[in-house]
């Protein structure tokens, strides 16, 4: 079935680096831009990044920039997010998501959780 | 970068209330506005794009309105399985897509 998975989180100590994936199934991935969104405990959504869907673009929230990367690989189905430098802040659910238009998201994971703590 | 803001942050309403929420940009976005729904320990999903057009398999009781800047969700007859979390967003078709705050929705 149309399907996106979340894989990759867990506990980190601050300063360390983390993968993030998301494995795309039931639809043509290379046709579409994906984001991941993230959710800080007890808190609101926040866009995190996006990659277009020929991997050619990709955007970043200020707060990531330079520490985080996204990138995908078409052939694998797969979007990845590394994470360097890690913070406190950085503590949330990571929520990967399918873009259409480059205007919303019809369909979403069900998120991996980064605990950032020493 | 546009603001989205959200009003009110929570409401407590009766089943079968009608329920508004809105959402402010700081500037004009046309009709770029999108509306999610989260329940408590799950991903949110889409339930309103371009400001009116309703996702499918969302329910009917469901619709959006506004142009501009101003924009609301209505809820036409609130269901128990309506509790959740609403979020607005921009929908322009630039980084970043800023999520409203949020709209915590609770039954009476």
């Amino acid at each position: 079935q149309v399907q996106l998975v979340e894989s990759g989180g867990g506990v980190v100590q601050p300063g360390r680096s983390l993968r993030l994936s998301c494995a795309a199934s039931g639809f043509t991935f290379r046709n579409y831009g994906m984001h991941w969104v993230r959710q800080a405990p007890g808190k609101g959504l926040e866009w995190v990044a996006l990659i277009w869907h020929d991997g050619s673009s990709k955007y970043y929230v200020d707060s990531v920039k330079g520490r985080f990367t996204i990138s995908r690989d078409n052939s694998k189905n797969t979007m990845y997010l590394q994470m360097t430098s890690l913070r406190a802040e950085d503590t949330a659910v990571y929520y990967c998501a399918r873009d259409i238009n480059s205007r919303w998201y019809d369909l979403w994971g069900q998120g991996t959780l980064v605990t950032v703590s020493s | 970068d546009i603001q989205m803001t959200q009003s009110p942050s929570s409401l407590s309403a009766s089943v079968g209330d009608r329920v508004t929420i809105t959402c402010r940009a700081s500037q004009s976005i046309s009709s770029y506005i999108n509306w999610y729904q989260q329940k408590p320990g799950k991903a949110p999903t889409l339930l309103i794009y371009d400001a009116f057009s309703l996702q499918s398999g969302v329910p009917s009781r469901f619709s959006g309105s506004g142009s501009g800047t101003d924009f609301t969700l209505t809820i036409s007859s609130l269901q128990p399985e309506d509790c959740a979390t609403y979020y607005c967003q921009l929908g322009y078709n630039t980084a970043p897509l800023t999520f409203g705050g949020g709209t915590e929705v609770e039954i009476k």
